[in-house]
């Protein structure tokens, strides 16, 4: 069973913070995104991310695919309200067409 | 461009009863999804259609369960009868056909429906 397993599951910190969430299998993908969901709505595609060991950023979040594409992770910068949401990690298998979600790194930030 | 469209927002049901669910995709988006997110949990797949085809649906529980695409455009998300472990979120997603897209899909804003 291929399985994405996040954390931590939940993480509380002050604005201004900076905080590592992590997404780990031990499959293989070719790529991997991160979605943002925010309560009462869907989630929201932040990255997608290919190359092992690529690097991407996206104003104070940068985001990581481990150089064996079995891993990813996610660094907040100086964290805000506004990114509060649930984080979710979702891995397209090698050679597979199903995409596989994690459960969720559910941040709160507060002020 | 338009969002993926759900309908209704919200359901409030008595066990054992039906009720449906309906997503348009994106326009041109040949594949969509649908998913079941129990609160807390990430979305667990329960159907993927290519067009008007089933690519997967190992994760439907199709007693009770069912789920069309008819022309390939909008779909719509069947329960038939509800039991209370029924209520989540149902989100419904869609992505273009294009492999080198890896899968990115996009969501509407779900369908919370309430089994009482």
């Amino acid at each position: 069973t291929q399985l994405l397993e996040q954390s931590p599951q939940f993480l509380s910190i002050q604005e201004g913070e900076n905080l590592t969430v992590y997404c780990n299998s031990s499959s293989v993908f070719s790529s991997l995104q991160w979605y943002r969901q925010e309560p009462g709505e869907g989630p929201v595609l932040l990255v997608t991310v290919v190359t092992g060991g690529e690097v991407k950023k996206l104003k104070r979040l940068t985001f990581q695919f481990g150089d064996a594409r079995k891993d990813s992770s996610l660094h907040i910068t100086a964290a805000q309200p506004g990114d509060t949401g649930l984080y979710l990690c979702a891995g397209l298998p090698t050679g597979g067409f199903k995409t596989i979600f994690g459960a969720g790194t559910r941040l709160f930030v507060k002020a | 461009e338009a969002g993926v469209a759900q309908s209704p927002r919200y359901k409030i049901i008595e066990k054992r009863q039906s009720v449906a669910f309906w997503c348009n995709p994106i326009s041109g988006h040949a594949t969509l999804y649908w998913y079941q997110q129990i609160l807390g949990q990430g979305p667990k797949l329960l159907i993927q259609f290519q067009n008007n085809g089933v690519v997967d649906d190992s994760q439907l529980p199709k007693d009770r369960f069912s789920a069309e695409r008819l022309k390939g455009v909008d779909s719509t998300l069947k329960i038939q009868p509800a039991k209370l472990e029924d209520s989540a979120v149902y989100l419904c997603a869609s992505s273009l056909e294009d492999r080198g897209r890896h899968n990115e899909q996009f969501f509407g804003p779900g369908t919370r429906l309430t089994v009482l």
